[in-house]
């Protein structure tokens, strides 16, 4: 059984521009769920994807947005980058029936210069 | 406002030693309460979760938790610790639903010295 996967583990960015996250969801898993987590602090929920719609949003503005694909693989992506959102962005699948346990891929390091 | 609370930042414990990690957690329904852990370089790992029923909850590793509705408590416990248990533990909530929205604490940091 395959695990969540992200892509890129590690990436940097400056200020203005935009970046696109990628996360594979765990076999049978047909929700996701983004959070970012910065430095020092726990992880904040930004959204979650089930069926390709957006189901639940955090206090995050408009420029962060998602995508889920039939294979219910997901991205993030987020536009006008700024400092602030250097951060570790974490992707988490869940089975629909399932009961609030997450699992988590292993995370994207964004820095923004 | 939904929050989670853990109150050590930081925990240095010997070998060897017994646990208790504190979290309290302020949810105005039946909240769903998990304990994760985070090692360096790794994702967050389910140690434990408490939905219903017995409020003593035993996970993977060792671990376990008690649910004190009355203290608005869910303590994560561990008799005696390994020094591959330094990590990051994180206390969250959610609601009964299914939108998987967990609420997070801050985290507390657990060192361990041989």
């Amino acid at each position: 059984e395959t695990g969540v996967t992200q892509s890129p583990t590690h990436l940097i960015k400056t200020r203005g521009q935009q970046v696109t996250l990628r996360c594979s969801s765990q076999s049978g898993h047909n929700t996701v769920s983004w959070y970012q987590q910065a430095l020092g602090q726990g992880p904040q929920f930004i959204f979650q994807y089930y069926r390709e719609e957006e189901n639940g949003r955090g206090n995050f503005p408009p420029r962060f947005s998602g995508l889920q694909f039939p294979n219910y693989s997901s991205e993030l992506n987020v536009n006008a980058l700024e400092l602030d959102d250097s951060a570790l962005y974490l992707c988490a699948s869940s089975p629909a029936q399932g009961a609030g346990e997450l699992f988590f891929g292993e995370g994207s390091r964004l820095t923004v210069l | 406002a939904q929050s989670v609370t853990q109150p050590d930042i930081h925990i240095t414990v010997s070998e060897g030693a017994s646990l208790e990690l504190r979290c309290n957690y302020s949810y105005g329904a039946t909240p769903y309460l998990f304990w994760y852990v985070q090692s360096p370089g790794q994702g967050l790992q389910l140690l434990l979760k408490y939905f219903s029923g017995d409020t003593l909850v035993q996970g993977i590793k060792g671990f376990e938790a008690e649910f004190k509705r009355s203290q608005s408590s869910f303590n994560l416990r561990k008799p005696s610790v390994h020094w591959s248990d330094a990590a990051e533990y994180f206390c969250a909530v959610s609601n009964a639903g299914n939108n998987r929205k967990l609420i997070w604490g801050l985290g507390t940091s657990l060192a361990v010295n041989p």
